[in-house]
């Protein structure tokens, strides 16, 4: 069992469309990325959280570290917001990473 | 600047090619980190820095060897590598200690021929 889990791998929506992806983690952490990567380029860092909800724009994270969930929710979808989205979590020096969700969002 | 830069953004090299991936940042960040990416996978960890000394090697092979000249700069020199090592290579930089956010360069784009 990875210790990263995230679901769904794909998901197609169309523009506007309220959107969640889910990541679940088997460990104790103290906080938890959420990292966009657009095709063929760097990864971009979107939040780190350890408690509660963060909200930047249309996205919104949330984490509950005693379910060892979190969720990425954007609203109002666009299709500038087709990507992989990741969560990752610290382990030491090192970042455990998702397998990544690739969103596609049709106009 | 809250930028990792990494050059070149794309590498075409022959196998008996040596050739290096350079990373910098002005963030004042201690600890740098080197990732392979492969298509539809997420970044594998090959190596970290910490204070510029190698604190992980993840097991690279011997034919990547990596180099940190000072606290800015991060190197990945490149020498005798075999198709199967074509990817994305990308370059990040966290403070030490604690929970800290990463900051991840562009990638270089290698493809061995």
């Amino acid at each position: 069992k990875n210790e990263v889990e995230q679901s769904p791998q794909n998901l197609t929506a169309q523009e506007g469309e309220f959107i969640t992806i889910n990541c679940s983690y088997s460990v104790g952490i103290s906080a938890l990325h959420w990292l966009q990567q657009h095709p063929g380029g760097g990864i971009v860092s979107l939040f780190m959280l350890s408690s509660g909800k963060k909200k930047h724009g249309r996205l919104i994270a949330t984490i509950n570290i005693q379910e060892k969930h979190s969720s990425l929710h954007i609203t109002a979808s666009h299709p500038r917001d087709s990507a992989v989205y990741i969560c990752a979590v610290p382990s030491g020096s090192r970042l455990t990473f998702g397998e990544g969700t690739q969103l596609t969002v049709n106009p | 600047d809250t930028e990792v830069t990494q050059t070149p953004k794309h590498l075409v090299m022959g196998m008996t090619n040596k050739k290096s991936l350079k990373c910098e940042q002005h963030m004042g960040h201690r600890a740098m980190y080197w990732y392979k990416q492969k298509a539809k996978k997420p970044p594998e960890l090959m190596f970290v820095y910490s204070y510029e000394k190698l604190s992980i090697n993840e097991s690279v092979p011997s034919r990547f060897s990596p180099e940190c000249p000072n606290s800015s700069l991060l190197n990945l020199h490149l020498h005798a590598l075999q198709p199967e090592d074509s990817a994305l290579y990308l370059c990040a930089s966290r403070p030490t200690g604690g929970n800290t956010e990463a900051f991840f360069g562009q990638g270089t784009r290698l493809t061995v021929v």
